[in-house]
């Protein structure tokens, strides 16, 4: 059984800070990572993927992954309470069918 | 570019009714996958299609059934629906079958069973 972990949450930072995200998985084949931002209601949305271990930046974002220690997690520098939403981290191994398993999501909060 | 659309955006049925959600994938993309998320959970997984084959299923009861068109697009369609079917039914697509390949989501289906 494929498991994805992220702490639920909520994590409530003030705005400007940096917020911090993390994400274990439990498949050790796992290849492709994935960042999706889900607004209350609404679809999720790509932020980041990484596929090599080492960070990749995007603007405010960064992704950061481990597989020696089955762990990828995602920074968000200078929070804005637009940053505000559930942040979900998707896994997918090599191989077969490419079906990425998600984390139930953690609830990110901005305050001004 | 039109993004992936998905119909209805909103339905509300009776328990033991029929419901056939539909999606349109991106254009160019061949793989089309069926998620259905809870409130406070992740998507969970419950069909792809590739080329119009099933490449994967999840664990979902045959109430469950899919299908794929020659044009790409999709129907996923539920029988003798529960209570519990209540969900966001999202649909993603993707260019392909490979590991990097990225999944861009639908609005989704909001279902209400009654």
């Amino acid at each position: 059984q494929k498991e994805v972990e992220q702490n639920s949450g909520p994590l409530s930072v003030p705005e400007g800070a940096i917020a911090s995200l993390n994400c274990t998985y439990s498949d050790r084949g796992s290849q492709s990572f994935f960042w999706y931002r889900q607004y209350s209601g609404k679809s999720p949305e790509l932020i980041m993927s990484i596929y090599s271990n080492g960070d990749k930046e995007d603007g405010r974002f960064t992704a950061q992954l481990n597989k020696a220690s089955q762990y990828v997690s995602l920074l968000i520098r200078d929070s804005q309470p637009s940053d505000s939403a559930t942040y979900l981290c998707a896994v997918r191994a090599s191989g077969g069918s490419y079906i990425p398993t998600f984390g139930r999501g953690t609830s990110l909060i901005v305050h001004p | 570019d039109a993004g992936v659309t998905q119909s209805p955006t909103h339905l509300i049925k009776t328990r033991g009714q029929h419901v056939t959600l539909r999606c349109s994938p991106i254009s160019g993309h061949k793989s089309v996958s069926w998620y259905q998320q809870v409130l406070g959970q992740g998507p969970q997984f419950i069909f792809q299609y590739y080329e119009k084959e099933e490449r994967g299923r999840g664990n979902f009861p045959d109430r469950f059934s899919a299908r794929q068109f020659p044009n790409y697009s999709s129907e996923l369609n539920v029988n003798a629906l529960l209570l519990g079917d209540s969900a966001l039914y999202l649909c993603a697509s993707s260019s392909g079958g490979a590991s990097k390949n990225i999944q861009y989501f639908g609005a989704g289906t909001r279902l209400s069973v009654l």
